[in-house]
């Protein structure tokens, strides 16, 4: 069982660069989430999703755009990366309370 | 908003010790979920134990066992003849059960588990 896959697992980006961050999950799971963590800070959240083709701004959606165009895909994409963007991302999926994580994706921004 | 505290951000116990780790929330909310996230090195996100607001008796998972104080918001973690593969960061996580469903973490608790 695959659960929660995100791609790619490590990108180094320059300054002003786009990406998106791919997670996949085939749970059949309504909810989604985006989380970054950052050293002393825990995980913050964001960006979600509560059903397809749905999205909602979490505690740090600044710099990011998400999508959900299928219920078992959700994109976390960003058009211009900066240096303060550099992080570990998350990826989640929740149906009845318990959120599955993806193994992360580490995102450096030169 | 809902916030959640964890005021130990480091700790180190002997190995087959017991050791407790912290967490306190604040919420107005009457039907919620607690959890006790670990993270281990390899990184990955491992669910230790959940409580359900409503569940009076506290939650126990083998050597993991949680003091849930509801009237106080607190939620402590347990850990019972602590192993060295329980060295990893903990976090503590608050989920609202309906309506804007999502999970609020502390900040972690880094544990090592000293042979």
């Amino acid at each position: 069982n695959a659960g929660v896959t995100q791609t790619p697992k490590f990108r180094v980006l320059k300054t002003g660069q786009s990406m998106t961050l791919l997670c996949a999950q085939d749970m059949n799971h309504e909810y989604m989430y985006w989380y970054r963590q950052d050293p002393g800070m825990g995980l913050r959240l964001i960006h979600y999703s509560v059903g397809e083709g749905t999205t909602a701004k979490g505690e740090v959606p600044d710099g990011y755009n998400v999508s959900r165009l299928k219920k078992q895909n959700f994109l976390l994409g960003l058009e211009s990366a900066a240096p303060s963007q550099t992080s570990v991302y998350f990826c989640a999926s929740s149906g009845t309370g318990e959120l599955f994580f993806g193994e992360g994706s580490r995102l450096t921004v030169l | 908003a809902q916030t959640v505290t964890q005021s130990q951000p480091e700790m180190s116990v002997q190995e087959a010790e017991t050791v407790t780790l912290s967490c306190t929330y604040d919420t107005s909310e009457s039907n919620y979920y607690l959890f006790w996230y670990k993270q281990p090195p390899s990184r990955q996100m491992i669910l230790v134990i959940r409580q359900e607001a409503y569940k009076q008796q506290n939650a126990t998972e083998n050597r993991f066992s949680v003091n849930f104080q509801k009237a106080a918001k607190s939620f402590s973690l347990k850990i019972s003849d602590s192993q060295l593969g329980d060295t990893a960061m903990y976090f503590c996580a608050f989920y609202r059960a309906f309506g804007n469903e999502k999970l609020t973490f502390g900040t972690g608790t880094r544990l090592t588990i000293i042979p």
